[in-house]
Formats: structure tokens, C-alpha cells, sequence
């Protein structure tokens, strides 16, 4: 089974440039969530899609990250225009959405350093 | 408010002997706990996980312990190698239609030979 798929795997920008991160996840698999983890600190969620449906986007700054799913499938993260505390690394998890309890597999993130 | 922590950073332990990650929580609707793994420049890996009607659940070298009454679960590697040398998440989650983590800021486990 492929996991999730990001890209790319690293990104330099400069202040107030835009940027855009990719996710695939695993066949199947309704949910999808961005999070980011900054160096030190455990993953924060950002977004969590059902389907093509938001879920949960409290935490997602809306003045300059959006994300979508369209088609329930494949996902983007966009920032515009990015600060420095932006540098982080952006992971994009998935899971099955049935059943009570089940674990959310990661993508191997993108870093990105904000310059 | 971190409602996930983990308040060691770091943790050393000789290869063969035992490692004890600790987790504490503060939210107490939580009923879903997970821990993962993380290796450098890779994504986090699921490694156990115990829901809140159990108090223990053991996975080969690997068993997670759930005190609900504190608020505070445990990782247990036994024995340890120098290939679980990694960062440790202790994930939390609210069952129910939302299924988001919180995560604890890590604890970085350094296995030595």
C-alpha cells in the first residue's frame, strides 16, 4: 500500500513570497489533515478535511493559509504571504474515517525555511 | 494551553535496558491515546495505541500504561535498541466525529550501545 504522498520536500522562500505544498494520500481514505510542526514542538493541526468537506480549520490562519481538497481526493496548502515564523515543517496526514478509533498515517512532510 | 505533555525532551538509556517515556494530560474528555515515532526528516509512524476502557496494551517490546485517575500514560520499551533512537509523540483524541490529535511537544530517545 503507497502512503502519503508530499512534495515537495523542502522549500525556501523569501518574506512575503507565496508558497504551495501538495499532499496525496492514502487510496481510500476520506480524512485529511495539514499540520504543522515547528522545530521543538509537537505537530498542531491546521486543517482536517472529511471528503472534500473542512472539518476543523480553528486553528489555520485564514488571513494567509487556505487549503483545499477538491474532489475528495489530493489536497493543497497555500500561504500568502509568508512571515518568518512560518518555517516549519508541514505534514500531511490521512486515515480511513471509520470506525471509532483509528490512527492517521503521515507523509514525510515538507520543510520549509522562510528567509 | 497545552492540553498534551510531555516534559522531558530527552531521554538517554543503555541498549538492553528498559525506557519509560511519560505523557500527561489535561483534558478530560480525552479517550484515545496514541504514541508515534518520529526518525529524522521523515513523517511520524504509528507506534501503539490504547483506548481510555483499558489500562494497559502491550505490542512486543512495546507497552503503553493509561492512569485516567492522573491523567498520565507511559511508554515502556523493553528491551531498548539503538535502532528506536527517535522522537516520541504522545498523541491524544476525543472520539467522535472530529477525530483530531493533539500532540505533546516530544521526547527525544537516544539508545546508546
Amino acid at each position: 500500500e503507497a502512503g502519503v504522498a508530499q512534495s515537495p520536500r523542502y522549500k525556501i522562500i523569501e518574506k512575503r513570497q507565496s508558497v504551495a505544498f501538495w499532499c496525496n494520500p492514502i487510496s481510500g481514505h476520506a480524512t485529511l489533515y495539514w499540520y504543522q510542526q515547528i522545530l521543538g514542538q509537537g505537530p498542531k493541526l491546521l486543517i482536517q478535511f472529511q471528503n472534500n468537506g473542512v472539518v476543523d480549520d480553528s486553528q489555520l490562519p485564514k488571513d494567509r493559509f487556505s487549503a483545499e481538497r477538491l474532489k475528495g481526493v489530493d489536497s493543497t496548502l497555500k500561504i500568502q504571504p509568508a512571515k518568518l515564523e512560518d518555517s516549519a515543517v508541514y505534514l500531511c496526514a490521512s486515515s480511513h474515517g471509520r470506525g471509532q478509533n483509528t490512527e492517521a498515517f503521515f507523509g514525510q512532510g515538507t520543510r520549509l525555511t522562510v528567509v | 494551553d497545552q492540553q498534551v505533555k510531555q516534559n522531558s525532551p530527552s531521554l538517554s538509556v543503555q541498549e538492553g535496558r528498559i525506557s519509560i517515556l511519560n505523557c500527561d494530560y489535561t483534558n478530560s474528555m480525552f479517550d484515545y491515546f496514541l504514541w508515534y515515532k518520529k526518525y529524522p526528516a521523515e513523517g511520524p509512524t504509528f507506534l501503539i495505541s490504547i483506548s481510555s476502557i483499558k489500562d494497559k496494551n502491550e505490542d512486543g517490546r512495546f507497552t503503553v500504561f493509561l492512569n485516567k485517575s492522573a491523567k498520565h500514560l507511559s511508554l515502556h520499551i523493553v528491551p531498548s535498541q539503538p535502532g528506536d533512537s527517535a522522537v516520541y509523540f504522545c498523541a491524544a483524541r476525543i472520539s467522535g466525529s472530529a477525530r483530531q490529535l493533539t500532540f505533546g511537544s516530544g521526547t527525544q530517545l537516544t539508545v546508546l550501545p
